[in-house]
Formats: C-alpha cells, structure tokens, sequence
C-alpha cells in the first residue's frame, strides 16, 4: 500500500492555465504538507495543514492555494500558471506537526509549464 | 534555526564506509539533528535522528559530540543503491523542515 501518493506524476500545460494536484495519505497523519524542488533541487516548505486547518504558509503567491477536505487530502490548485512553476512538487504527512516528526514524501509530481 | 554545512558532493566504492559530516554551529537546546535520503526522481526519506551522543538504526548511524556544534551521518558497507542527496537537517518542534543543498553521494563499483 502506498503511504503517500500524489496524481498526477507528470503534469504539462500552458502558460495561464489552471491545474491541480492531489495528494492523499493512508498513514493517519495529522499534517500534511507541500515542497516544491526547483530545478536546482532546493527543497522548499510551501504549507502545511494540521487537521484541516493551515499551519504555515511560507510566502507563496496567491496563485497557490491549498485544500483539504479531510485530514488524509491536500490538495494544490494553481492558478495562472507561469514558467517559473515548473518543479517537482513533494506531499508529505506527518503524525505531529513539526520538524522533529519524520515526514512522509510522496512521488512527486513533475510540473512543466511552457 | 541553525544553518547547515555540508559537503556538496563525496565519491565511495561499494563496501566502503561512508561518513558524512555536517556542521551546525548555532544548534540550540532543543534542536534535533535529522538526515533525509533522497533518491532521483523521489521524495525524501528520512533516515535518522538525534540529540546526543550517538543513535543507531538498520540503516545508518549518526555520531553527535558533546558540544553539537557538529554530527557525522556513518553508512555502513555501501552499495550502488546508495548512490542518493543526503540531508542534514536542525529541527525544532513546532517549526518546518529546512532543507539545505545536501550532500551527493555516489557509489561505483
């Protein structure tokens, strides 16, 4: 079973567009998280919700707008994409909800905006 | 949160011992010291973490000194599937995980 999972893998689209990526955990993990790897691999914190409810949000345009429905999902939509989104995007969980609580990576999910 | 430094990349062989050592000078009490993995084309992994003195797991080692100004993340035996970015990482409770530019290992035969 996989512990964290995100769809897509791979996501391409066009400048100005619209996308979403989702993540679910089936750890039972209070918090949730999104990185994002540029493509010189600095790993940065995005967010990261506690039971539904957003913990940190670390200076991200407001194109990026995160939501859970229920603690096991959080999901990433974006708007109006721009080339400078393109990056690898990481979900993770956690049973507590700071650093010293070992994260749970998701795949990635691979996005190109041309 | 303290800064890490960490070399950028380290060449082994299989079989070698591997360690890694990261500096974090400005660590404060109540600080951990945790190392991720990460694989290409993967997320992360965390590996291990500590305090004090030294922590020991099925995968890795890590050796922390009295002063923790300093750790050193010990590979034992390595292999090709090895090859990956470690991670030194301070943690503190309630905050979020900073990751640095990590360490590039890589394994030859």
């Amino acid at each position: 079973d996989t512990a964290v999972s995100q769809t897509p893998k791979y996501l391409v689209t066009q400048m100005g567009n619209d996308k979403s990526i989702k993540c679910e955990q089936n750890l039972g993990h209070d918090t949730m998280y999104w990185y994002k790897q540029d493509s010189k691999k600095f790993l940065k914190i995005m967010f990261s919700y506690n039971n539904k409810e957003l913990i940190i949000n670390e200076t991200v345009p407001n194109r990026f707008s995160p939501k859970s429905p229920d603690k096991a999902h959080l999901n990433l939509h974006i708007n109006s994409l721009e080339l400078g989104d393109s990056a690898v995007y990481f979900c993770a969980s956690s049973q507590g909800g700071g650093a010293t609580d070992t994260q749970y990576f998701g795949p990635g999910t691979r996005l190109t905006v041309l | 949160l303290a800064k890490t430094t960490q070399p950028i990349s380290m060449d082994s062989y299989e079989g070698q011992e591997v360690n890694i050592t990261c500096s974090h000078n400005n660590i404060a009490t109540n600080d951990y010291i945790t190392w991720y993995q990460q694989f290409p084309s993967q997320g992360p992994r965390f590996i291990i973490q500590g305090y004090k003195t030294k922590v020991t797991n099925e995968v890795a080692s890590l050796f922390i000194p009295a002063d923790r100004k300093s750790s050193t993340l010990s590979l034992p035996r390595v292999s090709l599937s090895d090859t990956a970015v470690y991670y030194c990482l301070v943690a503190r409770a309630g905050t979020a995980l900073i990751f640095g530019k990590g360490t590039t290992l890589s394994v030859s035969s």
